[in-house]
């Protein structure tokens, strides 16, 4: 199935501990995204990529860290999780046809629960 | 001042009747317009998008921009329970040199049609 996959589904963890979501689109497209959604649903972007390069970096703790070892991968590695990491990310692709009616499409989500 | 702003509901419609959801957005410079849905504990999906002022229409559902009043709204005809979901805003606030898009979510409203 060509979509946009990330994994774990489910993350449970505990403050202070290391943990990497991982995101693989088979669309190809150029462009991926980070979002983070918390408990009232508010979508936030974090990072975009473009062709493997940062094009977008919000208002972000430095303890989050993307990397993407090419156009079809996008990881999220977060140090030292705290509470208030809980949340659900959503990785996305889409591919820019120089119009803006580019959409997105989303990954089924991470529901990551730091305790 | 939100950038994307979205009344969060819920908004209860009876079956049959038409549902109508309204955004504003804040960047006059954005040039694209998306509706998704969510339901819950599911991914956002791209239901329309719309670039143009006037009205775009696609089966039940029908999408209004009028960039002038920063305005943008979803009607659904025929609401069925199945529509019954959170509907996301987007905007395209930049198109980014280099590639890929900034899309802004709204906080979304939840719908309910009720049987």
């Amino acid at each position: 199935d060509t979509a946009v996959s990330q994994t774990p589904k489910y993350l449970v963890t505990q403050m202070g501990n290391d943990k990497s979501i991982k995101c693989e689109q088979n669309l190809g497209h150029d462009t991926m995204y980070w979002y983070k959604q918390d408990s009232k649903k508010f979508l936030k972007i974090m990072f975009s990529y473009n062709n493997k390069e940062l094009i977008i970096n919000e208002t972000v703790p430095n303890r989050f860290s993307p990397k993407s070892p090419d156009k079809a991968h996008l990881n999220l590695h977060i140090n030292s999780l705290e509470l208030g990491d809980s949340a659900v990310y959503f990785c996305a692709s889409s591919q820019d046809r120089g119009q803006g009616d580019t959409e997105a499409f989303f990954g089924q989500g991470t529901r990551l629960t730091v305790v | 001042q939100k950038e994307v702003e979205q009344n969060s509901g819920p908004l209860s419609v009876p079956e049959g009747a038409i549902a109508s959801l309204n955004c504003t957005y804040s960047d006059r410079g954005s040039q694209s317009f998306f509706w998704y849905r969510q339901y819950s504990g599911k991914s956002p999906e791209l239901i329309m998008f719309i670039y143009s002022n006037g009205d775009k229409e696609d089966g039940r559902f029908t999408a209004q921009l009028n960039k002038a009043s920063q305005y943008v709204s979803l009607l659904i005809r025929d609401s069925q329970p199945s529509d019954s979901a959170t509907y996301l805003c987007a905007v395209n606030s930049a198109i980014l040199t280099g590639g890929g898009n900034k899309l802004t979510f709204g906080t979304g409203t939840q719908l309910k049609v009720e049987l």
